[in-house]
């Protein structure tokens, strides 16, 4: 079976340092993978997808970036934090071109202080 | 114009009742598919039920069903007996063709299940 990685589950980072979050899927290849950010109380936002290695889409201008070294590994950077980059980020898997659901992983709680 | 609307912000439900979540739709692509996610407070999201655009039947999965009215655009989520472990945030979510298979998620609606 299929599972999604997080890690850290928690970060609390000082506004002006880097930022790096990985995600990794297991028991599925050539995944679709998604970043999204979810301010307190609110929706998702998608932030960054991919269809393949070194494939990334920005959905949105930010501070952030995506990049997928290797097939099941996505990870989210920031090269300075803001505060406003505060929130909950989710990592999520879809298999390829279809109409399938999405998993998601277990998320980082991000605090920028 | 909203892709997706839950028109409910919150809901306050006894348990062991039945509660239906809502959630409209607009689209014009005629292949799509629809999603019910759960957020506890945790903060992972579970993926619940889907719908497709072309299924005949209306999806169930367990203690979970949705109630798709393709005519009328919406797609409401049904949960039966309701548990307090059923509290938690749920948002509807749709995937088009036409978006590039993107998920377009709704507000989300909170939900409490009383003892």
């Amino acid at each position: 079976s299929q599972t999604i990685h997080q890690w850290p589950a928690t970060l609390v980072q000082p506004v002006g340092s880097p930022l790096s979050l990985e995600c990794t899927v297991e028991g599925t290849s050539n995944p679709n993978l998604y970043w999204y950010r979810q301010a307190a109380g609110r929706g998702l936002q998608l932030l960054f997808y991919s269809v393949g290695i070194g494939q990334i889409s920005s959905e949105v201008p930010q501070n952030l970036s995506a990049s997928r070294p290797q097939d099941r590994q996505f990870i989210l950077s920031s090269k300075k934090l803001l505060l406003s980059d505060s929130g909950f980020y989710l990592c999520a898997w879809s298999g390829g071109l279809s109409l399938g659901a999405q998993y998601f992983g277990p998320g980082t709680r991000l605090l920028v202080l | 114009a909203q892709k997706i609307t839950q028109t409910q912000p919150g809901m306050f439900v006894q348990e062991k009742e039945a509660v239906t979540l809502d959630c409209t739709y607009d689209t014009s692509d005629p292949s799509y598919g629809l999603f019910w996610y759960k957020q506890p407070s945790s903060g992972e999201m579970i993926f619940l039920i889907y719908q497709g655009s072309y299924d005949q039947q209306n999806a169930t999965e367990g203690r979970y069903s949705l109630n798709f009215q393709k005519a009328r655009k919406s797609a409401n989520l049904v949960i039966s007996a309701s548990q307090l472990g059923d509290s938690a945030m749920y948002f509807c979510a749709m995937r088009e063709t036409g978006s590039n298979y993107q998920l377009i998620w709704g507000a989300g609606t909170k939900l409490i299940i009383k003892p």
